[in-house]
């Protein structure tokens, strides 16, 4: 299995903050890249495909970028509604896989 | 608007079968594949596995030895049985739709999650 490290587990940003998360893969990914936002007692949500396509409805404040093994999501500028917890997941090789998860707290 | 909402017992004994539902609407099944996905508390997310609109299934290997999907299109619904199932199983159990004009892995749209808890 592929696996995916997030980095950081956690931050803290201030309202208008640009925020950027990091996951890096166990192995080369082409772009079968995907990240979720998660907040507390719902289910994930899908804001990125293919590794840089904004999921329609998506704020364009939201961002993917990467090939390889490291994919980054940037947020612009963090509005308090962007509180919760950010997934990455691959799924160029089955099964897919997805990181351990980053929590973005607004200051 | 596709909506997904499973349904299951809330709790399972150990040594038993899991059995889950879930039913779609708003959408056709065709041309989809339809995936479960869990998170135990305060853990990340594992797939399951999924089902196409044919019936052909695709299992974690992990889970494949005690993992049967089914899916009735006439119904609009799929479902899950996890068998001999232990406190590790215990997890809230996403649906999830992937497919259609993108990859099998984009999961677009979720249910809202059932929590399964294995306890005697």
């Amino acid at each position: 299995d592929i696996q995916l490290t997030q980095s950081p587990s956690s931050l803290s940003a201030s309202i208008g903050d640009r925020v950027t998360i990091s996951c890096q893969a166990s192995q080369y990914i082409t772009k079968s890249f995907n990240w979720y936002q998660q907040k507390p007692g719902k289910a994930p949500k899908l804001l990125i495909y293919d590794a840089s396509n904004l999921e329609t409805g998506v704020p364009s404040r939201f961002s993917g970028r990467g090939s390889g093994t490291d994919f980054t999501l940037t947020i612009s500028s963090l509005q308090p509604e962007d509180s919760a917890t950010y997934y990455c997941q691959q799924y160029d090789n089955l099964p897919p896989t997805f990181g351990g998860g980053t929590k973005v707290d607004i200051k | 608007q596709v909506q997904l909402q499973e349904s299951g017992p809330g709790l399972v004994k150990p040594s038993e079968t899991l059995s889950l539902t879930c039913n779609v609407s708003g959408v056709s099944m065709t041309g989809y594949h339809w995936s479960w996905i869990r998170q135990a508390p305060g853990k990340e997310l594992d797939w399951i596995g999924y089902i196409d609109y044919s019936g052909n299934t695709n299992y974690n290997p992990s889970l494949k030895s005690r993992l049967t999907f089914s899916i009735d299109t006439s119904k609009n619904q799929f479902s899950l049985k996890l068998s001999s199932v232990t406190a590790a199983d215990s997890a809230v159990y996403y649906c999830a739709r992937g497919g259609g004009k993108r990859q099998i892995g984009v999961l677009d749209s979720w249910g809202h999650g059932t929590l399964i808890t294995v306890s005697s």
